[in-house]
């Protein structure tokens, strides 16, 4: 069964700094990693998915990520952490193959100082 | 609506009794999601259709919990004798799919329906 580590509960982040988001994988098999974003009382709204292709993926709001394959990470990265950035962030991880379920791991609250 | 929609937007019940859960997808798509999200965790999988069909049920926790979606449409999650337990919100997420493969597609959350069970 397919699973997402996220070690860090939250991540603390003064403005105008790099922010990244650690997570870590397991499936069977090619993976689909997908990132969320969850404001307060919010549903989860995509950010960016790894399918095949180019390791290095944009998304939406200046995010970007890095499939490493044989490190199975998946890390979220900004550049230049905006307050707005704050929220919680979600990474989610699908089989290439077989079930459609999207397994998801616990998030990180991304605090960013002003 | 341009989005999921989930109705109630917010549920208080009393231990015991029957609750039912709405959820209607973006027009035109053929998978729904059915997830619980419990505080300071991520979404827990319950259950996911393909049209009309449970494709994968293998997440509903125990037999108080029942979802349908008689049209392929609007779907129903049913939990039955609800228990203090089953605080949670519940998130409904559609996306474009094709039967018997993996979707690339990347799936449009609700904004949930958040169950208090006293």
């Amino acid at each position: 069964a397919q699973s997402v580590a996220q070690p860090e509960d939250q991540v603390n982040v003064a403005e105008g700094n790099p922010l990244t988001v650690k997570c870590t994988y397991s499936v069977s098999g090619n993976p689909y990693l997908f990132w969320y974003v969850q404001y307060p009382n919010r549903g989860l709204q995509f950010l960016l998915k790894y399918i095949t292709g180019d390791n290095l993926v944009k998304g939406s709001y200046g995010f970007e990520a890095e499939f490493n394959k044989s490190q199975t990470s998946f890390h979220l990265k900004k550049p230049s952490a905006l307050v707005s950035d704050s929220a919680l962030y979600f990474c989610a991880v699908r089989a290439s193959y077989g079930n459609n379920r999207l397994a998801f791991g616990k998030g990180n609250q991304v605090v960013v100082i002003p | 609506g341009a989005g999921v929609s989930q109705t109630p937007s917010n549920k208080v019940t009393e231990k015991g009794k029957y609750v039912e859960l709405r959820c209607d997808p973006i027009s035109g798509h053929t998978a729904l999601y059915w997830y619980r999200q419990s505080l300071g965790q991520g979404p827990e999988f319950l259950i996911y259709f393909q049209g009309t069909g449970a494709a994968d049920d293998s997440g509903l926790p125990n037999d108080r919990f029942f979802a349908v979606r008689p049209e392929g449409s609007v779907s129903t999650l049913k939990i039955q004798r609800t228990e203090r337990g089953d605080s949670a919100v519940y998130l409904c997420a559609s996306s474009l799919t094709s039967s018997g493969t993996a979707s690339t597609g990347e799936l449009f959350f609700g904004e949930g329906s958040r169950l208090t069970v006293l």
